[in-house]
């Protein structure tokens, strides 16, 4: 069963402006991390932050990090068309609570536009 | 180094028969993740093997999915009696360590029943 889900589902945006997209998880967490897909194919890890982190910055990203709401945010500033992809979050604790793998939401597909 | 690679990364099979599809993790990685993939959507998790310990397969959809880890290293997935329904992307990750690890995954293999 699904523990995290992204919205939006789909995001269209021009080359230059930001992209956020956001994650709501059920249960409690260690951490929450980010994977960006291309094309169907791989998942590429993009950054983890831990339950007691706030904000973590990487490069063109930013994630937040709300244990109150149970909610993460993921900001790509100053887009590029390369940034077309997937985009997913994984949070550690199954919905039943079990520690035991990653839980993937259904993902946010952007587009970027030149 | 050396990524995750999967093989084949295309599959096309009749319905009824038996296919194979093969992981090779990252050396060193203890853990290693076999995931599922239907058009545009998100991850759903099979199998997850760590060490020697009994594998994860709270995932796997039936009884004609198995997988198999060999001397800790290179693991095949088994689908028995191909259906329709099992169409999809195969993806597998490996990890350093921990199930919360971040993990590096495959570019997959694109299974076709037809």
């Amino acid at each position: 069963s699904q523990q995290g889900e992204e919205d939006p589902q789909a995001l269209s945006i021009q080359e230059g402006e930001n992209a956020t997209m956001n994650c709501s998880y059920k249960t409690s967490i260690n951490n929450l991390q980010w994977y960006r897909q291309n094309s169907g194919r791989g998942l590429v890890h993009l950054i983890l932050i831990r339950s007691n982190e706030r904000e973590k910055h990487s490069g063109r990203l930013r994630v937040t990090l709300d244990t109150s709401k149970k909610s993460s945010s993921l900001l790509i500033t100053a887009s590029r068309a390369a940034d077309t992809a997937s985009y997913f979050c994984a949070t550690d604790r199954s919905p039943s609570g079990g520690y035991n793998k990653l839980i993937f939401g259904a993902g946010t597909r952007l587009a970027v536009h030149p | 180094g050396a990524g995750v690679s999967q093989s084949p990364s295309n599959k096309v099979t009749e319905k009824g028969k038996d296919v194979e599809l093969r992981c090779d993790p990252i050396s060193g990685h203890t853990a290693l993740y076999w995931y599922r993939q239907s058009l545009g959507q998100g991850l759903e998790f099979l199998i997850y093997f760590q060490g020697n310990s009994a594998p994860d397969k709270s995932g796997l959809p039936s009884d004609r999915f198995s997988a198999e880890r060999t001397g800790g290293s290179v693991s095949t997935l088994t689908i028995q009696r191909t259906q329709q329904e099992d169409s999809a992307v195969y993806l597998c990750a490996s990890s350093l360590g921990g199930f919360t690890d971040t993990q590096y995954f495959g570019p997959g293999t694109r299974l076709t029943v037809l």
